[in-house]
């Protein structure tokens, strides 16, 4: 059974800092996904990961993926309180049209 | 803009009822999903569609079914509703190499 996990689940950070979500998966993909989740709302999709050394970039947050290290990388840059929300990453393995989720990160932004 | 419409966005039924939640997407997308969202536990895939009236199990289809009678179409029937199916039902919608588009999302409390 393809695994994805994330890594931190909690995040609590600064205003201005920097920082890193990572997303690990079991399984040889080249399609990931990220989502944001704010509370009591649905799942919005924010980036989409094609290939190796792919690399997204919205604003403050910058996606990457390293297929080889099955590894995705979600950085959020001089963090704001608007972030605050909960982060999915998501791979697409292939084999079927299933989706595989990590378990999410919650990441509050503090003043 | 892809557009996922769930029917209800809270709706609260009784113990043994027969639920049906309801979804419609207007983008022609092929494949069509049930979540469902539990503190602590992540999205876990109830069944999914990659086609009129094909269904595939997900992780936890026990105590649901569904029905895909029209491409645009896809719903969520809990044949007999019990207090353990009170959750945050999410539907979403995809094609190939894209993201899933998600609805706004159904809070079913069962009592």
């Amino acid at each position: 059974e393809l695994k994805v996990e994330q890594n931190p689940l909690f995040l609590s950070m600064q205003e201005g800092k920097n920082y890193t979500i990572y997303c690990n998966y079991s399984t040889t993909s080249d399609r990931l996904y990220w989502y944001r989740q704010d509370p009591g709302k649905s799942l919005e999709s924010l980036f989409v990961l094609l290939s190796n050394g792919a690399v997204k970039q919205e604003g403050r947050l910058m996606a990457s993926l390293d297929t080889k290290a099955r590894l995705s990388t979600l950085h959020i840059t001089a963090a704001v309180h608007d972030l605050s929300a909960t982060y999915f990453c998501a791979v697409d393995p292939h084999t079927g049209n299933q989706f595989y989720f990590g378990t999410g990160t919650s990441l509050t932004v503090i003043p | 803009d892809v557009k996922v419409t769930q029917s209800s966005r809270y709706l609260v039924k009784r113990t043994g009822e027969k639920v049906f939640l309801e979804c419609v997407q207007d983008m022609d997308h092929e494949n069509m999903f049930w979540y469902r969202q539990d503190p602590g536990l992540g999205l876990r895939l109830i069944y999914f569609s990659y086609d009129v009236k094909m269904k595939e199990k997900g992780d936890i289809p026990e105590g649901y079914s569904v029905s895909r009678e029209k491409k645009e179409r896809f719903s969520l029937i809990l044949e007999s509703a019990s207090t353990n199916q009170t959750s945050m039902y999410l539907c979403a919608s995809r094609t190939i190499n894209q993201p899933q588009h998600f609805g706004d999302g159904t809070r079913l409390s069962i009592l």
